[in-house]
């Protein structure tokens, strides 16, 4: 299947400071890449669309100027955690479809103290 | 409101024998699904997928049924192995929805040896 990678695989951060994720499919591009946030014990959460070139589409609930996201590239996207508080603690994946089955990438654990 | 469910959060099986997880919907807008399987602080990774216009699809050890009419679909695994023990999400998405996966809540397999 295809590949897609995430980094950094985990991070901690202190209350109030800033933190990017990247995601990347590796052997194929991407217009379109999603990001996820998991809770303990608890289903995949869609946060938002990544759209290659244009603006991200944001689910209901989730803060645009909080979790800013950027795909520059058919090949990368990066979510940015902006003024991090330890509610934002939290797993994050992203997706990425080259047909209609998405491959998630590894995910990043962020810590927030 | 739900559209995905997976009503059984755990399901223990015996190595060797079937396992069978089953997942409804609500949108009669969906037209292609997805299971997936994730180990935890790992992004989820997919084992099979089936088109509307299919009531079968069959891969190695795997096999997704779907009833359209009853809105219903199950992953068979068979047979079961201990490695298979892991969280399984089934998933759904609609044509125009820049397929955007819709989650169940997931079940846990444990397949005891």
């Amino acid at each position: 299947g295809a590949v897609v990678s995430q980094h950094p695989s985990w991070v901690i951060c202190k209350s109030g400071t800033s933190v990017k994720i990247e995601c990347r499919s590796l052997d194929f591009q991407a217009t379109t890449m999603f990001w996820y946030r998991q809770f303990p014990k608890q289903s995949l959460m869609l946060m938002a669309t990544s759209n290659e070139g244009s603006k991200a589409t944001y689910e209901q609930g989730v803060e645009k100027d909080k979790f800013l996201i950027n795909h520059a590239s058919l090949t990368l996207s990066t979510l940015t955690v902006t003024s991090a508080h330890p509610e934002d603690s939290s797993f994050y994946i992203c997706s990425a479809a080259p047909a209609h089955e998405q491959f998630f990438g590894p995910g990043t654990r962020l810590t927030v103290l | 409101d739900q559209q995905v469910k997976q009503n059984s959060p755990s399901l223990s099986v015996q190595e060797g024998r079937i396992s069978i997880l089953n997942c409804d919907y609500t949108n009669s807008m969906f037209d292609y699904f997805l299971w997936y399987k994730k180990y935890p602080a790992e992004g989820p990774t997919f084992l099979i997928s089936i088109s509307s216009i299919k009531d079968k699809n069959e891969d190695g050890r795997f096999t997704v049924f779907l009833n359209k009419s009853a809105k219903h679909l199950s992953l068979h695994i068979v047979p079961s192995q201990p490695g298979d023990s892991a969280v399984y999400f089934c998933a759904a998405s609609a044509e125009g929805s820049a397929r955007q996966l819709t989650f169940g809540s997931g079940t846990q397999l444990t397949v005891l040896p």
